[in-house]
Formats: C-alpha cells, sequence, structure tokens
C-alpha cells in the first residue's frame, strides 16, 4: 500500500517559520495537498496542488515540493495556527488516495 | 457554493451495516468531473480514506476496507451514500463526506458525523 509521511510534531514560537514535511514516493508525478483541521472541526485545504492557495486562506501559508518530499510552509506562524495538518496525494495510477499520519504544530 | 451534509444513525451494534448518506446542494453530483468520497476519522486518530464514487456511479475503494464497502448514488435526489457491512469497534469514527477533483483536491467537506459500534 502506498504511504505518506509525516513528522508527528513540530513546535515553533510565534512570528517564526513552519516547515512541515511530507514523504512519498510519486511525489514526484503527483500533486500534494494540504490540509488545516482544527478540534471538532472538518479539515480545510490550505494548499493544493503543491503550490497554489485557495481563496480566504492567508498568505503566510505557501508549499513546495521537491523529488519525493513536499513542504508545508507557515510563515510568521499565529496562535491561531495551532492545528493538526495533513498531506494527501493519490498513488502512481491516481485512483487510491491517501493521508498522510498528520502533523501537531504546536504554537509555543 | 456547494454543501454536504452526513446523515445516518449515530450508533450501529457489532457485526451490523453501517448506513450513511452524504446529501449535497448547491451543486449536482452528476456533472464537473467530480469524485464523491468518504473519509473516517478514528478517535484522537487521523485521516484514512474509504473510497470515491465517480459522477458515472463508477467507485473506487480503500484496498483494506473494499471488502465490507459498497457506494452507491442517487442523481434524482443528489444524494451518495456509504454502506460498510460487519463493523467492529474498529470503524467508530468520524465519517466525513467530501467532493474532489484533481484541479481541486478535497476543498468542500461536509461536517462529519459521528458514528459508534457498540452494543
Amino acid at each position: 500500500s502506498y504511504e505518506l509521511t509525516q513528522p508527528p510534531s513540530v513546535s515553533v514560537s510565534p512570528g517564526q517559520t513552519a516547515r512541515i514535511t511530507c514523504s512519498g514516493n510519486t511525489l514526484p508525478k503527483q500533486y500534494a495537498n494540504w490540509y488545516q483541521q482544527k478540534p471538532d472541526q472538518a479539515p480545510l485545504l490550505v494548499i493544493y496542488k503543491d503550490t497554489e492557495r485557495p481563496s480566504g486562506i492567508p498568505e503566510r501559508f505557501s508549499g513546495s515540493s521537491s523529488g519525493t518530499t513536499a513542504t508545508l510552509t507557515i510563515s510568521g506562524v499565529q496562535a491561531e495556527d495551532e492545528s493538526d495538518y495533513y498531506c494527501q496525494s493519490s498513488d502512481s495510477t491516481d485512483t487510491f488516495r491517501v493521508f498522510g499520519g498528520g502533523t501537531k504544530l504546536t504554537v509555543l | 457554493q456547494v454543501h454536504l451534509q452526513e446523515s445516518g444513525p449515530g450508533l450501529v451494534e457489532p457485526s451490523q451495516t453501517l448506513s450513511l448518506t452524504c446529501t449535497v446542494s448547491g451543486g449536482s453530483i452528476s456533472s464537473g468531473g467530480y469524485y464523491w468520497n468518504w473519509v473516517r476519522q478514528r478517535p484522537g486518530k487521523g485521516l484514512e480514506w474509504i473510497g470515491y464514487i465517480f459522477e458515472t456511479g463508477s467507485t473506487y475503494y480503500n484496498p483494506s476496507l473494499k471488502s465490507r464497502i459498497i457506494m452507491s448514488l442517487d442523481t434524482s435526489k443528489n444524494q451518495f451514500f456509504l454502506r460498510l457491512s460487519s463493523v467492529s469497534a474498529a470503524d467508530t469514527a468520524i465519517y466525513f463526506c467530501a467532493r474532489d477533483r484533481e484541479d481541486t483536491a478535497y476543498n468542500h467537506w461536509g461536517q462529519g458525523t459521528l458514528v459508534t459500534v457498540s452494543s
């Protein structure tokens, strides 16, 4: 089965830059998407197609991808960014969907 | 604006079948080239893709759950459905319905519905 690997946790101080990575063998060929999930809420799309930001998402959220690793970057982290973040992609045949295990971002 | 809403029993007995409905408003489930998905989240755990049904009715399921899943849709009611058979406590989770397409990702989600498997 196909897997995406994320660090379980990332901690940063307010105003610093947070980087959350997602590793997977098909990421060179498939887009990575990123979701923010706060307690008792549905996930919210924050980055799609590796680098695109949906309307309404703050500019401090950005995405990149190189080789087998995609990265979500949050510049100038704010307290409200403390959430769980999930990457998501597809397998090489673009049939399976898969989510990473999630990363808990803590704002110190 | 597209809106998705899950509905169904909040409690299912072990070995029985879990049945959920996702009602879509603000857009047709039979056009646009979208995939209509079910995703679940066990208590304190991450997101797990269950499967999707395309607007044509074709389906694709998570291999780990494939033997127990049936998805279907009713275009006249703009609804799609999940049936998960032979449930156990391990199927206790919040079940989300969501819409995706390669160029949009999962940009629309339902609020989620908690299903508890217990006698």
